[in-house]
């Protein structure tokens, strides 16, 4: 069966710090991955998706970056973290119609 | 306006009652409908999908109504473990597009 794995799943960043989280997934081939990010009290915010490796979309502009070095793992990374940069950071994987959600990251900027 | 839009609760209901909520989705092209389930700081669980002639999954009944653009889901029988927020999703041409939840508290 197919798991997603994605860490860390706390972290507490200053101000201007860089930022790496990375995912993971086991079971399948050439999935497409995601990464997201929910503030408090709203909707899933699409950051970045990718249909291949080295392949990246980016929805919004920010100070994120993402990338895709192999099939199966996808990195969340940004070189100066801003206060607006923290919330709740989800990966997640799709072959079909479907999406499924790693553990998530929480991220607090300060 | 959002393209997926849910009252935000929160829905406090007995065990034992039911309780139904709606979501609103702003794209008339959109494919496919989906319920997810969260849990207070968890991730998203897909919950059940949602078929045009409507579907039920044990005490789960989700609807969906082209015309109008909404898609419901009703709880029959609530547990005290069915509180939760609950993600209405809607995918679009190429991507996904949630809602912020409803949640349900479900007390004793």
């Amino acid at each position: 069966s197919q798991t997603i794995h994605q860490w860390p799943a706390t972290l507490v960043q200053p101000v201007g710090s860089p930022l790496s989280l990375e995912c993971t997934v086991e079971g399948t081939s050439n999935p497409n991955l995601y990464w997201y990010r929910q503030a408090a009290g709203r909707g899933l915010q699409l950051l970045f998706y990718s249909v291949g490796i080295g392949q990246i979309s980016s929805e919004v502009p920010q100070n994120l970056s993402a990338s895709r070095p192999q099939d199966r793992q996808f990195i969340l990374s940004s070189k100066k973290l801003l206060l607006s940069d923290s919330g709740f950071y989800l990966c997640a994987w799709s072959t079909g119609n479907t999406i499924y959600f790693g553990e998530g990251s929480w991220l607090t900027v300060v | 306006r959002k393209e997926v839009e849910q009252d935000p609760g929160p829905f406090n209901v007995p065990e034992g009652a039911t309780v139904a909520f709606n979501c609103t989705y702003s794209n008339s092209a959109s494919q496919s409908f989906f319920w997810y389930r969260q849990d207070c700081r968890k991730e998203p669980k897909l919950l059940m999908s949602v078929y045009s002639s409507g579907n039920e999954d044990g005490r789960f009944t989700a609807q969906l109504n082209r015309a109008s653009q909404y898609i419901s889901l009703l709880i029959r029988d609530s547990k005290l473990s069915d509180s939760a927020t609950y993600l209405c999703v809607v995918r679009g041409d190429y991507k996904l597009s949630f809602g912020a939840g409803t949640t349900v508290t479900v007390r004793a």
